[in-house]
């Protein structure tokens, strides 16, 4: 089956500790995506990657790191310096010459 | 920068109704995407349009590129309880770079059996 995935689906974390969200796509798509989502709100871009070894940053990648070592794999840390750490994380992917963006299922994170 | 528009915000409807909604811009937009988010998931892409005037179904869904290119709709037809969710528009603008999209900030559906 071919798809996204991102792991864990819930993740707990106490204030001031780094935390890495998981993502991997076996679409064979060169371009992946970190979204954050908060309750009612629509989606707002975090970090992007059009390639191996490059990403860039999106609207509001402070507090936020990536890697894109893999094409598979686009891990996102989110670092003690993000203020407001608590939200839903989504990842997404596309192939190269399409707009068309897949999500994951999304990992929703809670610091306390 | 560019921002998107969906109306309505929200709505509530009796189940086998038929449900408009539509998003807009101020500026052009080359492409359009409609997507559905179920509580608690990754938003899936409904329907992907991409000239303007174009319009597309996927089973009970129909979507539109408008003629202007500043909006777009989605309509669907013959509501049923699993059609709740929340419907985000997508698009990539001529002000936008081509591996962006910029999403709107959604429609809340509701159906009442």
């Amino acid at each position: 089956d071919g798809g996204i995935t991102q792991s864990p689906k819930y993740l707990f974390r106490k204030e001031g500790q780094n935390v890495t969200l998981s993502c991997e796509q076996n679409l064979n798509h060169d371009a992946m995506y970190w979204y954050r989502q908060d309750p009612g709100q629509g989606l707002r871009l975090i970090y992007y990657s059009q390639i191996v070894n490059d990403f860039q940053k999106g609207d509001i990648a402070e507090g936020y790191s990536v890697s894109r070592e893999k094409k598979e794999s686009f891990p996102l840390t989110v670092t003690s310096a993000q203020k407001n750490p608590t939200a839903f994380y989504l990842c997404a992917s596309r192939t190269s010459g399409s707009n068309e963006q897949y999500f994951g299922p999304g990992t929703r994170l809670t610091v306390t | 920068g560019q921002q998107l528009n969906q109306s309505p915000q929200s709505m509530f409807i009796q189940e086998g109704e038929d449900v408009s909604m539509n998003c807009t811009s101020s500026s052009i937009f080359n492409t359009w995407l409609w997507y559905k988010q179920d509580p608690g998931e990754g938003p899936v892409l409904l329907i992907a349009l991409y000239k303007a005037g174009e319009l597309t179904s996927n089973g009970r869904l129909t979507a539109q590129f408008g003629i202007t290119r500043k909006d777009s709709f989605l309509n669907i037809s013959a509501s049923i309880p699993s059609d709740v969710g929340i419907y985000f528009c997508a698009g990539q603008g001529r002000k936008t770079s081509y591996d962006k999209v910029i999403f709107g900030p959604g429609t809340s559906l509701s159906v009442i059996p």
